[in-house]
């Protein structure tokens, strides 16, 4: 499969806990971005790297929200201190940034779901 | 704050019906705006996307209209399948100033058949 993945697919996590995701972008694309969707609601921008580079951070929800990409491949989520507010489908999207329309493609998600 | 203002919620159409979901935004730097098509416990997948120069686009059996003038732009799903039937997402975004999706609320889709 040379679709963008995430993992893990689900998780569970008592409230007050630390979470951290994973993305893994398609191999030649480089940029990545991360959304949050909650139920019955569009995705929700959160961040972007082009390469290793985070270009946009300032939509991070909280300070206990934060991301990487050290590589410039794969890419973490970390949420600190989780609270129930913060359960949603966390998605992560890639692209070329010299593709014309620069087509983002999505992955499957995490679910989140903070008890 | 709400930039992308997508109606009707839900939609529900005969097999081989037009379906019609209207967007409208309000940013007029947003110079990109493609249309998701999502199926549960999936992801968005791009359907289509148009840019402001043009007025309509199409592929297949889904088109784009797009109104500068009015900030408002739709997809209309020709000959509507069962397959169709799904949550669909209008969006946009400043495609030089990285491209950020801002989605509309989306629209759950049902064919019947």
């Amino acid at each position: 499969d040379t679709g963008v993945s995430q993992n893990p697919r689900h998780k569970i996590t008592k409230r007050g806990q630390n979470v951290t995701f994973r993305c893994d972008p398609i191999s030649e694309h480089n940029r990545l971005y991360w959304y949050r969707q909650t139920l019955g609601q569009g995705p929700e921008f959160l961040t972007y790297f082009q390469n290793e580079a985070q270009l946009e951070k300032s939509r991070l929800l909280s300070d206990r929200f934060s991301a990487e990409r050290p590589k410039g491949s794969f890419s973490t989520l970390e949420i600190q201190r989780t609270e129930q507010g913060d359960s949603a489908m966390y998605l992560c999207a890639s692209s070329l940034r010299w593709d014309l329309d620069e087509k983002l493609f999505f992955g499957s998600g995490t679910q989140l779901s903070v008890l | 704050q709400q930039q992308v203002k997508q109606s009707p919620q839900s939609l529900i159409v005969q097999k081989g019906g037009i379906s019609i979901i209207n967007c409208a935004y309000e940013n007029t730097a947003f110079d990109y705006f493609p249309w998701y098509q999502q199926f549960p416990g999936k992801g968005p997948a791009l359907l289509i996307a148009i840019r402001p120069d043009v007025s309509e686009k199409k592929e297949g059996r889904f088109t784009i209209s797009f109104n500068k003038s009015a900030k408002q732009f739709s997809l209309h799903i020709m000959d509507s399948q069962p397959g169709d039937s799904a949550t669909y997402f209008c969006a946009a975004s400043i495609h030089n100033a990285g491209n950020m999706l801002t989605f509309g609320g989306g629209t759950r889709l049902m064919v019947k058949p």
